[in-house]
């Protein structure tokens, strides 16, 4: 069964502090994996799919790295409008190609 | 604003009533999707439809089903309500059958209460 795994699951941080979300997963074969933002009372927003080890995604602040067992949502010189929970989700090459999702890391970003 | 609408968007029932949940996919998107979010198991697949046709399920309980109609849209119906049943309901959509490029795109959400 594929799992996936968020650390931590909720991280404060001040204006401009960068830090990194970790997604550790287990999967029988890696299709994709993916990166959702979710703001409070909305539904998750696309980010970044991530295909292999060693790839690695930028957005604005965001950029988004793989491994084989684990990706990682690096957030530089965050702002206030960075506070979302994020979410992970890894699709497996064999069997359901439904993305299962972590639970999240709800971040939040003081000014 | 992704393009994809649910209705209603809160809902408060007593447990033992059937409620339905409504999910307008984004224009030209032949798949649906409908995913359960509660605090304690975050978010969770329940079932797919695919041009009319169911595609994939998942953890979806046998009081709950649902139907794609040739407009596209979805209901998902949730019948026997239980406590436990309390959580956001999210649909979302995408082009094709698979989610090729992960990229599924999320309604608002429904919030179902059951008292």
């Amino acid at each position: 069964e594929d799992q996936v795994t968020q650390s931590p699951e909720a991280l404060r941080l001040q204006e401009g502090e960068s830090s990194s979300l970790n997604c550790s997963y287990t999967v029988s074969g890696l299709r994709g994996l993916f990166w959702y933002r979710q703001d409070p009372g909305k539904g998750p927003e696309f980010l970044f799919t991530l295909y292999s080890a060693g790839e690695e995604k930028e957005k604005e602040r965001l950029k988004a790295t793989l491994t084989k067992k684990e990706s990682f949502l690096h957030i530089t010189a965050p702002k206030p409008e960075d506070s979302a929970t994020y979410l992970c989700a890894v699709q497996a090459s064999g069997g359901s190609y439904i993305p299962t999702f972590g639970r999240g890391t709800s971040l939040i970003v003081h000014p | 604003d992704s393009g994809v609408t649910q209705t209603p968007k809160h809902l408060i029932t007593a447990t033992g009533q059937r409620v339905t949940l409504r999910c307008s996919p984004r224009s030209g998107d032949l798949s649906v999707y409908w995913y359960q979010q509660s605090l304690d198991q975050g978010l969770q697949f329940l079932i797919q439809y695919y041009n009319g046709e169911e595609r994939a399920k998942g953890n979806i309980l046998e009081r709950f089903s649902a139907q794609q109609f040739p407009d596209l849209h979805s209901e998902l119906n949730l019948s026997s309500l239980e406590l436990g049943d309390s959580a956001l309901y999210f649909c979302a959509s995408s082009p094709s059958g698979e989610p090729n490029t992960g990229e599924l795109f999320f309604g608002e959400g429904s919030r179902l209460t059951v008292l």
